[in-house]
């Protein structure tokens, strides 16, 4: 399995920018996503395919990355994007990161 | 509009076989797949299997052997099936579309595995 590593939280301040990271075990080529999953909500996806923004989201979030690096970058951070983020990869079946944790000061 | 819902039982005794239900509406079974995707408490998202829109199916290796994921086109509905349900099994249970990504998700089913 592709396992994806993340940094389990950040906090930043409004306004600041603030970029997750995730690392994968081995290449997915560019076939990572991010999610953005606010408590007792299903996930919401954000970016498809390492830098593509989906349908209605705030152009503040863009993505990064590809073969086993990426990135997700917050700029503004505002107050309404308290939640947790995770990475997914389909280049090698589907799976996901633990998740980092957004809090803001 | 795209929606997605879950069904099924909130409780599931050890050993049993847990069946789910996700009814789509807004779109077709036979032009987008369908993944069920699990998670646990506090933890990290897990794909569980997807009903591709040509009808064939694909499995989370870890789960195959308990794992078994059907469609109905004329009701709009996928079915999950799983065997040999065990306490670590306990989660949200979710069914989510698929174009490019999991683009649209289901509120999710609680399913808690306790005698």
């Amino acid at each position: 399995d592709t396992v994806l590593t993340q940094s389990p939280a950040l906090a930043v301040s409004p306004g600041e920018r603030v970029s997750i990271s995730c690392r994968a075990s081995e290449g997915v080529n560019s076939y990572m996503h991010w999610y953005q999953q606010k408590p007792g909500q299903q996930p919401k996806l954000l970016i498809y395919k390492a830098s593509n923004l989906a349908s209605g989201v705030p152009a503040r979030f863009s993505g990064s990355g590809s073969g086993t690096d990426f990135t997700l970058t917050i700029d503004p951070v505002e107050a309404d994007d308290t939640a947790t983020y995770f990475c997914q990869q389909s280049w090698n079946d589907d799976t996901f990161g633990a998740g980092t944790k957004l809090e803001l000061k | 509009q795209v929606q997605l819902k879950e069904s099924g039982p909130g409780l599931v005794q050890p050993s049993e076989t847990l069946s789910l239900t996700c009814t789509v509406s807004g779109f077709s079974l036979t032009s987008y797949s369908v993944s069920w995707v699990r998670q646990p408490s506090g933890k990290g998202p897990e794909w569980m299997g997807r009903m591709w829109y040509d009808g064939d199916t694909a499995y989370n290796s870890a789960l195959k052997s308990r794992l078994s994921i059907s469609r109905d086109t004329s009701k709009n509905q996928v079915f999950l099936k799983m065997n040999s349900l065990q306490t670590d099994d306990t989660g949200t249970y979710y069914c989510t579309r698929e174009l490019r990504a999991f683009d649209y998700w289901g509120q999710g089913v609680m399913v808690t595995v306790s005698s």
